[in-house]
């Protein structure tokens, strides 16, 4: 069964920075691309961020370019998103999600998210 | 990167069939195959209800139907039960290597 467990939320000053991480297990980790999506309280889904089984490609909404990376190590199944320059309008729970396919495609499993809150 | 257009909401009574559409353009919707609906209920995270426009993943009612025509993607539920309560959200793979969602449609059993 996949699981994914996602940790590094919290609150959060404007302009601060934060780091997510998302332990993966039940399936082969590297056959599968991985997304960061958020969804803002009583909002819908945005997508954030992808990035390949390998490693090798990642891919960004505009809203996350230049502030938000993306990294995933295939040793520890885990991926990680490092929030940087965060703004009020980035609270939302963060959604660690499986990829069907090796790369960008579409989503077929979810975590169960961690919330992030920026504030002052 | 605009969202996909979704009606906010549906409904009809249990045993009725409904149609969720999803709207983009020749750029996501209208291109990709990779076209996908997720069911969320209050509290809980998005399932996985729909995949390549039209494929049921294993597990899912048979109950639940997609097709695309176009710019547009739709989802059907078929026998409207109770626990189908629910937002439910489409999303597309786009030509600019990014995914897209609509701003999702809550469905009410009336």
């Amino acid at each position: 069964e996949v699981e994914l467990v996602e940790s590094g939320g919290g609150l959060v000053k404007p302009g601060g920075s934060l780091r997510l991480s998302c332990v993966a297990s039940g399936f082969v980790f590297s056959s599968h691309g991985m997304a960061w999506v958020r969804q803002a309280p009583g909002k819908g889904l945005e997508w954030v961020s992808s990035i390949s089984g390998s490693g090798t490609d990642t891919y960004y909404a505009d809203s996350a370019k230049g502030r938000f990376t993306i990294s995933r190590d295939n040793a520890r199944n885990s991926v990680s998103l490092q929030l940087n320059s965060l703004r009020a309008e980035d609270t939302a729970v963060y959604y660690c999600a499986r990829e069907i396919a090796a790369s960008l495609t579409e989503i077929d499993s979810w975590g169960q998210g961690t919330l992030v809150t920026v504030s002052s | 990167q605009s969202a996909l257009t979704q009606p906010a909401s549906v409904s009809g009574s249990p045993g009725q069939s409904i149609t969720i559409s999803c709207t983009g353009t020749s750029s996501d919707v209208g291109r990709s195959r990779y076209v996908s609906w997720y069911q969320q209920r209050p509290g809980k995270v998005p399932k996985l209800m729909i995949y390549d426009a039209t494929y049921r993943p294993s597990g899912v009612s048979d109950r639940f139907s997609g097709s695309k025509s176009g710019n547009t993607a739709s989802l059907t539920i078929s026998g409207l039960q109770a626990e189908d309560e629910a937002d439910y959200f489409c999303s597309s793979y786009t030509s600019s290597r990014t995914l897209v969602f609509g701003g999702g449609t809550k469905v009410t059993v009336l």
